[in-house]
């Protein structure tokens, strides 16, 4: 099992470009998350899926999109990218409810 | 709103030392606790998960301890190494939709 995967590790982007992050997970978890961790700020929750087909906003939505067309895959969009957005960002599945939760490596992002 | 403390921010201790690491949380209606290790410029490790109903889980040298009526969980780490040194994230897990509430971590240096 390649566990949770991200996809690309590093970007750099200039300010009103857009890109699309990609978490693939190979475990049929049901609930897939997608975080950003900021020096100070922690961990906080961008966008969630509890299932294939459903999305959620989390604690820090604005400025992102997601879609989940399927079980495996958890796409992480930015329409138009600003330098609040240089980010490392996390995705993250679970199997179910109560149970342990896993992260991929991570995406380093830096808008300019 | 759920809210996860861990203090201190950094620790630095001699290689051999038996230690503990604190984390607290707000609402004790919780389901679950995790421990979660990150190495620099990496991502999460799940170290140990707590169900609410367990007090305490066990992984070689790592003993994670739960009091959910005191919203308190510790990480004993026995006889440290160098290669523990990393940052320790708790998070707990409350709500609907499974969404963990992270702690800001600590980071801890064991010195040879």
């Amino acid at each position: 099992n390649a566990g949770v995967t991200q996809t690309p590790k590093f970007r750099v982007l200039k300010t009103g470009q857009s890109m699309t992050l990609l978490c693939a997970q190979d475990m049929n978890h049901e609930y897939m998350y997608w975080y950003r961790q900021d020096p100070g700020m922690g961990l906080r929750l961008i966008h969630y899926s509890v299932g294939e087909g459903t999305t959620a906003k989390g604690e820090v939505p604005d400025g992102y999109n997601v879609s989940r067309l399927k079980k495996q895959n958890f796409l992480l969009g930015l329409e138009s990218a600003a330098p609040s957005q240089t980010s490392v960002y996390f995705c993250a599945s679970r199997v179910a409810d109560y149970n342990e939760q896993f992260f991929g490596p991570g995406t380093r992002l830096t808008v300019l | 709103k759920q809210e996860v403390t861990q203090i201190p921010a950094a620790l630095s201790v001699p290689e051999g030392e038996n230690l503990v690491l604190n984390c607290s949380f707000t609402d004790s209606a919780i389901y679950n606790l995790q421990w979660f290790r990150q190495d620099p410029g990496k991502g999460l490790t799940s170290l140990l998960l707590i169900q609410s109903s367990q007090r305490e889980q066990t992984s070689g040298r790592l003993n994670a301890s739960l009091d959910k009526s005191s919203g308190r969980s510790t990480l004993y780490i026995a006889a440290s190494q160098p290669g523990d040194s990393a940052t320790y994230l708790c998070a707990v897990l409350t709500g609907a939709n499974s969404k963990l509430t992270f702690g800001k971590g600590i980071t801890l240096s064991v010195r040879p």
